[in-house]
């Protein structure tokens, strides 16, 4: 059974990076057919799609972080992360790692969530 | 803002049936799917694809589209359904590879 599991600092100063890694374990991350990326929800809000890596390289993210994210991959450690510069109360919020699958006919899902981390924008 | 529109909230009584729309561009391109999120939860996946369940998902959770929009129906609601519900899909413009709805509260009452 696959499993995602989130970890980094649950507090972050302003304008410093936020960096999150997600361990995957129970299958490879470089398997085809699959992007691994990241979902945030600010508390009491809704679901942000923000980004995701495919097949360790093409990488797409929400326009509305692209100047600030960056996503990627060590397959080495069947691990990948996320890294968001320059940030401010916005993006405190929980942050889900999450495998997306995409089937034969195009259609796509994210069928595996970590259980989140919350992240703290505050000095 | 979002690309997909969701109703804020949905209220059904129990044993009844309820539909939860999502409504935008890119459903005319791409099927939406559908998560189920508890308070504390991590989402969970209900529905994907024309109308498909993952393992352990029960059969009162189904799907439906038409033109731009996708529907999730609950056909005898439960008080375990009371939940957040989202939708998400690809989108056809580049500028958003994948997006939510807004979310629906759905209150069994």
């Amino acid at each position: 059974q696959l499993q995602l599991q989130e970890s980094g600092p649950g507090l972050v100063n302003p304008s410093e990076t936020l960096s999150l890694t997600c361990t995957v374990s129970g299958g490879s991350i470089t398997t085809t057919r699959h992007y691994w990326g990241w979902i945030r929800q600010p508390p009491g809000k809704g679901l942000e799609w923000m980004g995701n890596i495919y097949y360790g390289e093409t990488t797409y993210y929400d326009p509305s972080l692209r100047s600030r994210i960056t996503i990627s991959v060590d397959t080495s450690k069947n691990q990948f992360s996320l890294k968001l510069n320059s940030v401010t109360a916005a993006d405190t919020a929980a942050y889900y790692c999450v495998r997306t699958s995409s089937t034969s006919g195009g259609i796509t899902l994210i069928d595996y969530w970590g259980p989140g981390i919350s992240v703290t924008v505050s000095s | 803002s979002s690309e997909l529109t969701q109703d804020l909230a949905v209220s059904v009584a129990l044993g009844q049936t309820v539909t939860i729309t999502c409504q935008g561009d890119s459903l005319k391109t791409y099927y939406a799917s559908w998560y189920q999120q508890k308070p504390g939860q991590a989402p969970l996946l209900v529905i994907y694809g024309k109308n498909n369940r993952p393992s352990g998902i029960p059969d009162r959770f189904s799907g439906s589209n038409s033109g731009n929009t996708a529907s999730l129906t609950i056909t005898g609601a439960q008080a375990e359904d009371e939940a957040d519900y989202y939708c998400n899909s690809r989108d056809s413009s580049a500028n958003h590879p994948w997006v939510f709805g807004g979310g629906t509260k759905l209150t069994v009452l």
